[in-house]
Protein backbone atom coordinates (compact mmCIF):
# COMPACT_ATOMS: atom_id res chain seq x y z
CA UNK A 1 0.00 0.00 0.00
CA UNK A 2 1.80 3.03 -1.39
CA UNK A 3 -0.61 5.14 -0.38
CA UNK A 4 -0.23 8.95 -2.62
CA UNK A 5 2.67 8.93 -5.05
CA UNK A 6 3.67 11.89 -7.20
CA UNK A 7 6.45 12.02 -9.30
CA UNK A 8 8.61 14.05 -9.78
CA UNK A 9 9.86 15.43 -6.56
CA UNK A 10 11.77 18.50 -7.89
CA UNK A 11 11.63 20.28 -11.71
CA UNK A 12 12.94 23.01 -13.41
CA UNK A 13 11.13 24.90 -16.36
CA UNK A 14 11.64 27.45 -18.17
CA UNK A 15 9.16 30.08 -18.93
CA UNK A 16 6.70 29.12 -21.50
CA UNK A 17 7.11 25.23 -21.10
CA UNK A 18 4.53 23.15 -20.24
CA UNK A 19 4.56 20.07 -18.14
CA UNK A 20 2.44 17.22 -16.28
CA UNK A 21 2.49 16.70 -12.67
CA UNK A 22 1.45 13.31 -11.60
CA UNK A 23 -0.30 11.63 -9.13
CA UNK A 24 -1.67 8.34 -8.29
CA UNK A 25 -3.55 6.70 -5.16
CA UNK A 26 -3.92 2.89 -4.30
CA UNK A 27 -6.66 3.64 -1.61
CA UNK A 28 -9.82 3.62 -4.29
CA UNK A 29 -10.37 6.97 -2.57
CA UNK A 30 -13.12 8.83 -4.82
CA UNK A 31 -12.03 12.43 -3.99
CA UNK A 32 -8.87 13.95 -5.17
CA UNK A 33 -7.37 17.19 -5.38
CA UNK A 34 -4.36 19.25 -6.03
CA UNK A 35 -2.52 22.00 -4.22
CA UNK A 36 -0.32 24.43 -4.21
CA UNK A 37 2.09 25.74 -0.87
CA UNK A 38 3.55 28.99 -0.96
CA UNK A 39 5.51 30.57 2.05
CA UNK A 40 3.15 32.14 4.59
CA UNK A 41 0.06 31.33 2.36
CA UNK A 42 -0.90 27.87 3.37
CA UNK A 43 -2.52 25.85 1.08
CA UNK A 44 -4.36 26.74 -1.78
CA UNK A 45 -6.29 24.42 -3.45
CA UNK A 46 -5.99 24.37 -8.02
CA UNK A 47 -8.61 21.57 -8.42
CA UNK A 48 -10.12 18.83 -7.74
CA UNK A 49 -12.21 15.56 -8.79
CA UNK A 50 -14.86 13.48 -7.19
CA UNK A 51 -14.89 10.62 -9.15
CA UNK A 52 -13.27 9.26 -12.47
CA UNK A 53 -14.52 11.97 -15.26
CA UNK A 54 -15.52 14.44 -12.78
CA UNK A 55 -12.80 17.45 -12.05
CA UNK A 56 -14.15 21.23 -10.75
CA UNK A 57 -12.02 24.04 -10.10
CA UNK A 58 -10.89 25.31 -6.75
CA UNK A 59 -9.25 28.99 -6.00
CA UNK A 60 -6.72 29.16 -8.02
CA UNK A 61 -7.25 26.99 -11.41
CA UNK A 62 -5.87 29.61 -13.51
CA UNK A 63 -2.78 28.20 -15.65
CA UNK A 64 -3.61 24.16 -14.92
CA UNK A 65 -5.51 21.45 -16.33
CA UNK A 66 -6.55 18.36 -14.87
CA UNK A 67 -8.11 14.96 -15.84
CA UNK A 68 -9.64 11.92 -13.86
CA UNK A 69 -9.32 9.33 -16.60
CA UNK A 70 -8.98 6.35 -13.80
CA UNK A 71 -9.76 6.59 -9.71
CA UNK A 72 -6.02 6.37 -9.43
CA UNK A 73 -4.69 8.73 -11.36
CA UNK A 74 -5.35 12.68 -11.02
CA UNK A 75 -2.27 14.58 -13.43
CA UNK A 76 -2.01 18.15 -13.05
CA UNK A 77 -0.53 19.64 -16.14
CA UNK A 78 0.47 23.13 -16.18
CA UNK A 79 0.15 24.99 -20.21
CA UNK A 80 2.83 27.65 -20.46
CA UNK A 81 4.55 28.14 -17.07
CA UNK A 82 5.30 31.22 -15.18
CA UNK A 83 7.25 32.11 -12.89
CA UNK A 84 4.41 32.57 -10.76
CA UNK A 85 3.83 28.85 -10.65
CA UNK A 86 6.77 28.51 -9.08
CA UNK A 87 6.04 26.39 -5.49
CA UNK A 88 5.76 23.26 -3.80
CA UNK A 89 2.78 20.90 -5.18
CA UNK A 90 0.71 18.66 -3.19
CA UNK A 91 -1.70 16.08 -4.31
CA UNK A 92 -4.07 14.53 -1.78
CA UNK A 93 -7.19 11.47 -1.40
CA UNK A 94 -9.36 11.35 0.85
CA UNK A 95 -12.90 9.08 1.38
CA UNK A 96 -15.26 11.68 -0.04
CA UNK A 97 -18.22 10.33 1.22
CA UNK A 98 -17.40 10.24 5.37
CA UNK A 99 -16.62 14.11 5.96
CA UNK A 100 -14.71 12.38 9.28
CA UNK A 101 -11.80 10.97 7.25
CA UNK A 102 -8.76 12.81 6.48
CA UNK A 103 -6.80 13.51 3.87
CA UNK A 104 -3.87 11.45 2.71
CA UNK A 105 -0.98 14.17 1.18
CA UNK A 106 1.59 13.06 -1.54
CA UNK A 107 5.30 13.89 -0.39
CA UNK A 108 5.26 16.74 -3.12
CA UNK A 109 6.93 18.28 -6.17
CA UNK A 110 8.88 21.42 -6.08
CA UNK A 111 8.50 23.29 -9.04
CA UNK A 112 10.83 25.93 -10.18
CA UNK A 113 10.32 28.39 -12.99
CA UNK A 114 12.84 30.29 -14.24
CA UNK B 1 -17.75 31.99 3.92
CA UNK B 2 -15.63 29.11 5.65
CA UNK B 3 -12.90 30.00 6.92
CA UNK B 4 -9.79 29.50 9.71
CA UNK B 5 -8.01 31.52 11.34
CA UNK B 6 -4.63 29.99 13.25
CA UNK B 7 -2.05 32.25 15.33
CA UNK B 8 0.79 33.43 13.07
CA UNK B 9 4.38 31.63 13.54
CA UNK B 10 7.28 31.53 14.00
CA UNK B 11 6.53 30.01 17.80
CA UNK B 12 9.75 29.19 19.35
CA UNK B 13 9.62 27.41 22.68
CA UNK B 14 12.29 25.40 24.73
CA UNK B 15 12.05 21.54 25.20
CA UNK B 16 9.20 20.29 27.76
CA UNK B 17 7.72 23.79 27.59
CA UNK B 18 4.30 23.70 27.38
CA UNK B 19 2.48 24.35 23.46
CA UNK B 20 -0.85 26.40 22.68
CA UNK B 21 -1.61 27.16 18.89
CA UNK B 22 -4.72 28.95 18.82
CA UNK B 23 -7.33 28.17 15.90
CA UNK B 24 -11.23 29.55 15.31
CA UNK B 25 -13.15 29.29 12.78
CA UNK B 26 -16.00 30.49 10.84
CA UNK B 27 -18.47 27.71 8.90
CA UNK B 28 -22.01 26.91 8.10
CA UNK B 29 -23.59 23.82 9.57
CA UNK B 30 -21.40 20.98 11.65
CA UNK B 31 -17.92 20.89 10.59
CA UNK B 32 -15.33 18.30 11.30
CA UNK B 33 -11.89 19.85 12.62
CA UNK B 34 -8.24 18.71 11.50
CA UNK B 35 -4.80 19.37 12.54
CA UNK B 36 -2.18 17.97 10.50
CA UNK B 37 1.32 18.83 10.79
CA UNK B 38 4.16 19.10 8.37
CA UNK B 39 7.59 18.02 8.86
CA UNK B 40 10.29 19.47 6.72
CA UNK B 41 10.23 18.04 3.05
CA UNK B 42 7.03 16.34 3.66
CA UNK B 43 3.12 16.58 2.74
CA UNK B 44 0.85 17.08 5.62
CA UNK B 45 -0.52 14.01 7.73
CA UNK B 46 -3.18 14.39 9.65
CA UNK B 47 -2.16 14.85 13.55
CA UNK B 48 -5.73 14.65 15.06
CA UNK B 49 -9.58 15.32 14.66
CA UNK B 50 -13.02 15.83 16.02
CA UNK B 51 -16.53 15.62 14.29
CA UNK B 52 -18.54 16.93 16.80
CA UNK B 53 -18.80 19.75 19.63
CA UNK B 54 -16.84 18.73 22.76
CA UNK B 55 -15.24 15.56 21.25
CA UNK B 56 -11.42 15.79 22.04
CA UNK B 57 -8.30 14.66 19.41
CA UNK B 58 -5.69 13.40 20.67
CA UNK B 59 -2.25 12.15 19.35
CA UNK B 60 1.41 11.46 20.04
CA UNK B 61 0.52 14.07 23.11
CA UNK B 62 -1.17 16.20 21.43
CA UNK B 63 -4.90 17.60 22.22
CA UNK B 64 -7.66 19.77 20.93
CA UNK B 65 -11.18 20.05 21.78
CA UNK B 66 -13.94 20.80 19.74
CA UNK B 67 -15.62 23.79 20.97
CA UNK B 68 -18.71 25.03 19.26
CA UNK B 69 -19.60 28.15 21.80
CA UNK B 70 -16.47 29.50 20.87
CA UNK B 71 -15.84 28.01 17.43
CA UNK B 72 -12.19 27.00 18.75
CA UNK B 73 -9.91 24.09 17.49
CA UNK B 74 -7.14 25.05 20.23
CA UNK B 75 -4.15 22.56 19.97
CA UNK B 76 -2.20 21.45 22.96
CA UNK B 77 0.79 19.68 24.06
CA UNK B 78 2.07 19.32 27.93
CA UNK B 79 6.09 18.78 27.33
CA UNK B 80 7.26 19.74 23.71
CA UNK B 81 9.95 17.96 22.49
CA UNK B 82 12.78 19.04 19.66
CA UNK B 83 11.15 16.58 17.23
CA UNK B 84 7.78 17.77 17.29
CA UNK B 85 9.28 20.87 15.11
CA UNK B 86 7.27 21.67 12.22
CA UNK B 87 4.50 23.30 10.67
CA UNK B 88 1.05 22.59 12.28
CA UNK B 89 -2.30 23.33 9.90
CA UNK B 90 -5.62 23.69 11.56
CA UNK B 91 -8.83 22.64 8.96
CA UNK B 92 -12.24 22.28 8.77
CA UNK B 93 -14.27 19.80 6.38
CA UNK B 94 -17.88 20.69 5.82
CA UNK B 95 -20.44 18.69 4.03
CA UNK B 96 -19.04 19.86 1.02
CA UNK B 97 -15.91 18.25 -0.48
CA UNK B 98 -13.30 21.06 0.44
CA UNK B 99 -11.07 20.65 3.14
CA UNK B 100 -10.36 24.47 4.27
CA UNK B 101 -6.44 24.89 5.92
CA UNK B 102 -5.37 27.23 7.79
CA UNK B 103 -2.14 28.97 6.88
CA UNK B 104 -0.15 27.45 9.27
CA UNK B 105 2.05 27.81 12.33
CA UNK B 106 5.50 27.02 12.52
CA UNK B 107 6.86 25.64 15.55
CA UNK B 108 10.67 25.34 16.43
CA UNK B 109 11.83 23.44 19.54
CA UNK B 110 15.27 24.51 21.34
CA UNK B 111 17.15 21.61 23.07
Amino acid sequence: NAGVTQTPKFQVLKTGQSMTLQCAQDMNHEYMSWYRQDPGMGLRLIHYSVGAGITDQGEVPNGYNVSRSTTEDFPLRLLSAAPSQTSVYFCASRNYRDRGDEQYFGPGTRLTVT
Amino acid sequence: GNSVTQMEGPVTLSEEAFLTINCTYTATGYPSLFWYVQYPGEGLQLLLKATKADDKGSNKGFEATYRKETTSFHLEKGSVQVSDSAVYFCALLTGGFKTIFGAGTRLFVKA
